[in-house]
């Protein structure tokens, strides 16, 4: 079956220090990437997407993720965390094969920063 | 540029009422979608739809009724509401399948 698995539920991480969230995800068909962030009452944003060539892909506000086919993973990174990256983050799945366009989301990482 | 709106922002229904979760985008996009958020499940889809007159069922869709009668609106009826579907519900639009969504900013259900 079909899965996105984000192993990470909760995270908390110090301002200037690296984040990195972990999203591997199982399907049989070539996948397109996707990694959104949700601040609090607020719906989802659109950090960086994956769908050929290049590997590690940039972002916005500083985000960065790199798809490695060989372990089924797409690992977002950020070098220095600002107070204001505190959000929760989703991994987000979909097929080349569906052209419907639909996307099967993780179940979320929540990052907590403190000072 | 509006984007995506969805209209009410909350609502508290009583069990075994109905009401319809507006969703509005004007960008022309041919692609809607409906996904509800629980605490920790992250979002499941509950209908789609490619274009006007063109919807299907997603991963949770008993209790929900979609129509899409223009490019720019995908309403969502819940009919019968039950405490099951207290959650956050938001509503999606796209161009192209690699672009990815434009979400709304989400309507939150109470039913009591």
């Amino acid at each position: 079956a079909q899965s996105v698995t984000q192993p990470d539920i909760h995270i908390t991480v110090s301002e200037g220090a690296s984040l990195e969230l972990r999203c591997n995800y199982s399907y049989g068909a070539t996948p397109y990437l996707f990694w959104y962030v949700q601040s609090p009452g607020q719906g989802l944003q659109l950090l960086l997407k994956y769908f050929s060539g290049d590997t590690l892909v940039q972002g916005i506000k500083g985000f960065e993720a790199e798809f490695k086919r060989s372990q089924s993973s797409f690992n977002l990174r950020k070098p220095s965390v600002h107070w204001s990256d505190a959000a929760e983050y989703f991994c987000a799945v979909g097929v080349t094969t569906d052209s419907w366009g639909k996307l099967q989301f993780g179940s979320g990482t929540q990052v907590v920063v403190t000072p | 540029n509006a984007g995506v709106t969805q209209t009410p922002k909350f609502r508290i229904l009583k069990i075994g009422q109905s009401m319809t979760l507006q969703c509005t985008q004007d960008m022309n996009h041919n692609y809607m979608y409906w996904y509800r958020q629980d605490p920790g499940m992250g979002l499941k889809l509950i209908y789609y739809s490619v274009g006007a007159g063109i919807t299907d069922k997603g991963e949770v869709p008993n209790g929900y009724n979609v129509s899409r009668s223009t490019t720019e609106d995908f309403p969502l009826r819940l009919e019968l509401a039950a405490p099951s579907q207290t959650s956050v519900y938001f509503c999606a639009s796209s161009q192209a399948l690699t672009l990815g969504y434009t979400f709304g900013s989400g309507t939150r259900l109470t039913v009591v």
